[in-house]
């Protein structure tokens, strides 16, 4: 089956600055590339996806980049701010099934 | 038009009970996915139903688990003789039927299961 991972773990910001995660996947037939963001106790929400037809894709400060070859994609923060600070998941699949990675706890410090 | 609907949001059981979570999906939705978030862990693929039908069950433990979603009602997920790993948080997520293949699913509010 699929196989997801995600780098680095945590990742500590100044808030203002940029924060990148990346993913990697197993299955070169994924074909969507969505990304949540989980706070504390609370459900992971979808905040932005991609095809595999589509190599990047931006929603405001958000925005996501994916090289099909190399099975990678990620996620990139721009101008954080503290209310981005969370677990961010990232996730594949081809059908149905959604395959995540294992989360990034992301700081955003004022 | 509300989300998708879990419940109860917490719910304790001793070793040896069952537990039984509770999922509504959206409005005109009848493809239900539950997933199991085990602590600091990503969501893990549990089942895929339609109604009366369950599509894929390979993510789920073959003893103690079973889920159903029935003409009528909610999707169930029930979790017999439970045992302190099953202690987790439990989401569910919905698609209409057109759209069960790669879609931004939603998931519910969750169930977070104890075991004491």
């Amino acid at each position: 089956g699929e196989n997801v991972e995600q780098h680095p773990s945590t990742l500590s910001v100044q808030e203002g600055d940029s924060a990148v995660i990346k993913c990697t996947y197993s299955d070169s037939a994924s074909n969507y590339f969505p990304w949540y963001k989980q706070e504390l106790g609370k459900r992971p929400q979808l905040i932005i996806d991609i095809r595999s037809n589509v190599g990047e894709k931006k929603d405001q400060r958000i925005a996501v980049t994916l090289n099909k070859t190399a099975k990678h994609f990620s996620l990139h923060i721009t101008e954080t701010q503290p209310e981005d600070s969370a677990v961010y998941f990232c996730a594949a699949s081809r059908k149905y099934r959604l395959a995540f990675g294992k989360g990034n706890q992301v700081v955003v410090i004022p | 038009n509300a989300g998708v609907m879990q419940n109860p949001r917490h719910l304790v059981r001793r070793r040896g009970q069952e537990a039984r979570l509770r999922c509504s999906p959206m409005k005109g939705h009848s493809h239900v996915y539950w997933y199991r978030q085990l602590p600091e862990e990503g969501l893990k693929f549990m089942v895929y139903l339609q109604k009366e039908n369950i599509i894929d069950e390979s993510g789920m433990p073959k003893e103690r688990f079973s889920a159903e979603f029935p003409k009528e009602g909610p999707s169930i997920l029930r979790i017999q003789q439970v045992v302190r790993g099953d202690s987790a948080a439990y989401f569910c997520a919905s698609s209409p039927p057109q759209a069960s293949n790669n879609y931004g699913y939603t998931f519910g509010s969750g169930t977070r299961l104890t075991v004491v």
